[in-house]
């Protein structure tokens, strides 16, 4: 299943919010998460299940969506947000599939 | 401290074979399945390979079915990954990533170790 994230860059201002796009060629369901990655670091699970956030993950991070079209959303961009960050699909296990990914940065 | 640490990395001529290695610790290694994730310099993120939880089942991408071999040793609790046969297009960031019990996501990921495949 392709996955595909848009835009592949995003400029955002600190305290703004931010809304990621990752579009499924054909339906997942609800079996979408989101990863957040910084170089150097491993990633980490934001957001499972489509709108799940995963333990100790901040509020305004929320997930929506389900289907082939899902959003992460980001309410006030803090400076340790801006980062990159993946959708994957596990509708298809094993055959996990990841978008390319979204640039977050800052304006 | 719940952590995956990867090693085993390195650089290898194309054909050659490579072994990594993935340690295990804070969680009860034999509950989780566990899978291999690369990152090609540029590219995004990419399964490889994945060991479920309970059993002994293994699973791979088409990209390396038949070169690539993953096994685990619980009394280790390592993960393995043996590369043979391998290609330019190998290159990457290997990650080792685990699966919480009963959901597809992956809750805890290392920070990977650097494969090279080059002449």
């Amino acid at each position: 299943i392709v996955m595909t994230q848009s835009p592949a860059t995003l400029s955002v201002s600190p305290g703004e919010r931010a809304a990621l796009s990752c579009r499924a060629r054909q339906s997942v369901g609800t079996n979408l998460a989101w990863y957040q990655h910084k170089p150097g670091q491993a990633p980490r699970l934001l957001i499972y299940d489509a709108s799940t956030r995963a333990t100790g993950i901040p509020a305004r991070f929320s997930g929506s969506g389900s289907g082939t079209d899902f959003t992460l959303t980001i309410s006030s961009l803090q400076s340790e947000d801006f980062a990159l960050y993946y959708c994957q699909q596990y509708n298809n296990w094993p055959m996990y599939t990841f978008g390319q990914g979204t640039k977050l940065e800052i304006k | 401290e719940v952590q995956l640490l990867e090693s085993g990395g390195g650089w290898v001529q194309p054909g050659g074979s490579l072994r990594l290695s993935c340690a295990a610790s804070g969680f009860t290694f034999s509950d989780n399945a566990m899978s291999w994730v690369r990152q090609a310099p540029g590219k995004g993120l990419e399964w490889v390979s994945g060991f479920s939880g309970y059993g002994d089942s293994t699973y791979y991408a088409d990209s390396v079915r038949g070169r690539f071999t993953i096994s685990r040793d619980s009394s280790k609790n390592t993960l393995y990954l043996q590369m043979n046969s391998l290609r330019a297009e190998d290159t990457a960031v290997y990650y080792c990533a685990k699966n919480p019990i009963g959901y597809w996501c992956f809750d805890l990921w290392g920070r990977g170790t650097l494969v090279t495949v080059s002449s």
